[in-house]
């Protein structure tokens, strides 16, 4: 069980927007920074957004992110069928004092 | 650009020790901003960060497997290493190496190795 919660899948049409939502508790989301990441098939993950907000150079303004309280979301519009991925958020917990990450969610554009 | 590359062996036995290196490439491994770290990926499964060390050789790990892992590093070769003892067939993962601070804080990892798939079978 992850200690961040992630639905298992989303989708939606091309050019639509989609959200991912993470749920996590004070210890983790609530204080630290948010991240998140992007798994193409069979590659490694890339960094899409930290510090909640921002996003690394070369990461398109469709893909954007957010936190309130204790849950963060990862927004992405104009929706590609290259977007059609795994994308896993992530922070440090600092009660387990271990970086965290959630289950992933599966993202399929219809 | 910075390059992450693991080797190791890709099969261990149980019991056993797993061992992998990191190879850096187009940067610097010295860098006070940096730590480099281990993460795994079970088969089909998500991810889960092993620990990482920094340039000064802090290092940091998952409570969960503090007590198999050692991470060292090797300045001069540019280089990281991840030891896990005692393996079973739980460790049967892809192993990323990659690094994390700078310009992004501490813990996003904003340089990954492509992986190297370690099965623990006999």
């Amino acid at each position: 069980q992850s200690v961040l919660t992630q639905p298992p899948s989303v989708s939606a049409a091309p050019g639509q927007k989609v959200t991912i939502s993470c749920s996590g508790s004070s210890s983790n989301i609530g204080n630290n920074y948010v991240s998140w990441y992007q798994q193409l098939p069979g590659t490694a993950p890339k960094l899409l957004i930290y510090d909640n907000n921002k996003r690394p150079s070369g990461i398109p303004d469709r893909f954007s992110g957010s936190k309130s309280g204790t849950s963060a979301t990862l927004g992405i519009t104009g929706l590609q069928t290259g977007d059609e991925a795994d994308y896993y958020c992530a922070t440090w917990d600092s009660s387990l004092t271990t970086e965290v990450f959630g289950g992933g969610t599966k993202l399929t554009v219809l | 650009q910075m390059q992450l590359q693991e080797s190791g062996p890709g099969l261990v036995k149980p019991s056993e020790t797993l061992s992998l290196t990191c190879t850096v490439s187009g940067g610097s491994i010295s860098s006070s901003s940096y730590y480099w770290g281990w993460i795994r990926q079970p088969p089909g499964k998500g991810l889960e960060w092993i620990g990482s060390i920094h340039y000064s050789g802090s290092t940091y790990y998952n409570p969960s497997l503090k007590s198999r892992v050692t991470i060292s590093g090797d300045r001069s070769k540019k280089q990281f290493s991840l030891n896990l003892n005692s393996v079973t067939a739980a460790d049967t993962a892809v192993y990323y190496c990659a690094r994390s601070g700078g310009d992004y804080g501490d813990y996003a990892f904003d340089s990954w190795g492509q992986g190297t798939l370690v099965t623990v079978s006999s």
